[in-house]
């Protein structure tokens, strides 16, 4: 199925550094999703949003839903060696069908 | 909240021979039920789905089938596996609003 662009693919910070990634689609969305994923389990849900331009934390976690709906932002503020994963996004647009970005590896040097 | 249910959590599995993952789902009323493989920890590619009893979708047409015998049990098989099935295994539902949606544990599958 179609997948969401997502970017960077891979990030190395040290830790304490904040984080930023994001994905991007040519199609509106109704929903966007966040995920980490730890290596040999399945991704977990992070952040959930639900309209245009919400803005949402989950603790050091920011998510915000683009005013376009093609686009959405995760943001980890002083990352831990624990952040360390595959962090996915997830649109949907409606029905059925979720769509999955490529993901982003984080890997936080101590 | 609902949980997802996979098995087994890994697998090495001689080409030619037959393949069952198993997935079964508690704690929300949405009927669908999705199959995912991800190779190489990377993108989700979606395989199959099922919005109710004996309703199945395919999405790639491969060496897989899936099956969905009760309403919250969903197969993933083969009759007979080859290398390229290699992967994690992924069984996903939706919440009961329908707008998120959650993962089982995962199958590591490893084709010999």
């Amino acid at each position: 199925g179609q997948q969401l662009n997502q970017s960077p693919q891979s990030m190395f910070i040290q830790e304490g550094e904040d984080v930023s990634m994001n994905c991007t689609s040519s199609s509106i969305f109704n929903t966007w999703l966040w995920y980490k994923q730890d290596p040999g389990e399945g991704p977990v849900l992070l952040i959930a949003l639900y309209k245009a331009g919400e803005l949402t934390s989950n603790g050091r976690l920011t998510a915000q839903f683009g005013i376009t709906r093609k686009d959405s932002f995760l943001n980890i503020s002083a990352s831990i060696p624990s952040d360390v994963g595959i962090y996915f996004c997830a649109g949907l647009k409606g029905g059925n069908q979720f769509y999955f970005g490529t993901g982003t590896s984080l890997t936080v040097i101590p | 909240s609902q949980t997802i249910h996979q098995w087994p959590a890994t697998l090495v599995q001689p080409v030619g021979s037959p393949l069952s993952l198993e997935c079964t789902v508690e704690g929300t009323s949405n009927p669908n039920l999705y199959w995912y493989r991800q190779a190489a920890g990377r993108g989700l590619q979606l395989l199959f789905y099922s919005v109710g009893i004996g309703q199945i979708s395919s999405e790639v047409p491969q060496n897989l089938s899936a099956s969905r015998p009760q309403d919250r049990q969903f197969i993933l098989s083969s009759k007979k596996l080859l290398l390229s099935d290699s992967g994690f295994y992924l069984c996903a539902s939706p919440g009961t609003g329908g707008y998120t949606i959650y993962f089982g544990e995962g199958s590591w599958l490893t084709v010999v």
